[in-house]
C-alpha cells in the first residue's frame, strides 16, 4: 500500500523558535497533500491544503504568515511553524491522496504520515 | 456549510456488533470515508462509499444514503482492539476536500 512518511515523530522548542516538519510520499506520487491539527481527543481539524508547484489553500481562521507550506515536489511537503508559542503545541498529521493513472476513480482514501507531537515550551 | 455529526461515545462488549452513525450537510458530496485511529497514532483508511449501499471489507461494513445524507459503520465480532475513535469524512468540492466529523470513541470491554 502507499506510505506517507512525516519527521520528526516528536518536538520540543522554545517559544519563539520555528519549527519544520517534513511529509513525504515513498511511494507515490502526491500532488495535493492536507495538513490538519488535533487536540487530544478531538478531531482532525483541516487547516491547509498545499498543492505541488502552487501556493497552498488555507482553511478560514489559519495564520498563513504563522504556518507556511511548501510543497517543492510531487513526494515533500513542509510544513513550518514560525515564532511557535505554546499555544501552539499539538499534533500535526499530514495526509495524501494517490492519484490513480488514466483517469480511474481513487477510493477516496487519504494515506496519513504518522503524525508530529509539538511542545513549545 | 460543512458540518457533520456523529456520537461521541459508544460503548460495546468483545463479540457484539456494534453501528456507529454519521450524518452530515455540506455544500457537495462526492463520498464518505471511515477512518479508524488509536490513540496517539495516525487514522487508518477504512471504507469509502461513493454510492448509496453497503460496501463490506472482512469485520466491517459501510453504509450510505446519500438521499438522507447519512452513513454508518458496522463493526461484526468486536475485540479488545477495536477500541479506538472513528472518524466519517465527507468528500466535497469536486473531490478535492476531506471534512472530517467529530469521531465516535468506541470503548470494547471485555
Amino acid at each position: 500500500g502507499a506510505v506517507v512518511s512525516q519527521h520528526p515523530s516528536w518536538v520540543i522548542c522554545k517559544s519563539g523558535t520555528s519549527v519544520k516538519i517534513e511529509c513525504r510520499s515513498l511511494d507515490f506520487q502526491a500532488t495535493t497533500m492536507f495538513w490538519y491539527r488535533q487536540f487530544p481527543k478531538q478531531s482532525l481539524m483541516l487547516m491547509a491544503t498545499s498543492n505541488e508547484g502552487s501556493k497552498a489553500t488555507y482553511e478560514q481562521g489559519v495564520e498563513k504568515d504563522k504556518f507556511l507550506i511548501n510543497h517543492a515536489s510531487l513526494t515533500l511537503s513542509t510544513l513550518t511553524v514560525t515564532s511557535a508559542h505554546p499555544e501552539d503545541s499539538s499534533f500535526y498529521i499530514c495526509s495524501a491522496r494517490r492519484i490513480l493513472a488514466g483517469g480511474l476513480a481513487d477510493t477516496g482514501e487519504l494515506f496519513f504520515g504518522e503524525g508530529s507531537r509539538l511542545t513549545v515550551l | 456549510g460543512q458540518s457533520l455529526e456523529q456520537p461521541s461515545e459508544v460503548t460495546a462488549v468483545e463479540g457484539a456488533i456494534v453501528q456507529m452513525n454519521c450524518t452530515y450537510q455540506t455544500s457537495g458530496f462526492y463520498g464518505l470515508s471511515w477512518y479508524q485511529q488509536h490513540d496517539g497514532g495516525a487514522p487508518t483508511f477504512l471504507s469509502y462509499n461513493a454510492l448509496d449501499g453497503l460496501e463490506e471489507t472482512g469485520r466491517f461494513s459501510s453504509f450510505l444514503s446519500r438521499s438522507d445524507s447519512y452513513g454508518y459503520l458496522l463493526l461484526q465480532e468486536l475485540q479488545m482492539k477495536d477500541s479506538a475513535s472513528y472518524f466519517c469524512a465527507v468528500r466535497d468540492n469536486y473531490g478535492q476536500n476531506f471534512v472530517f466529523g467529530p469521531g465516535t470513541r468506541l470503548s470494547v470491554l471485555p
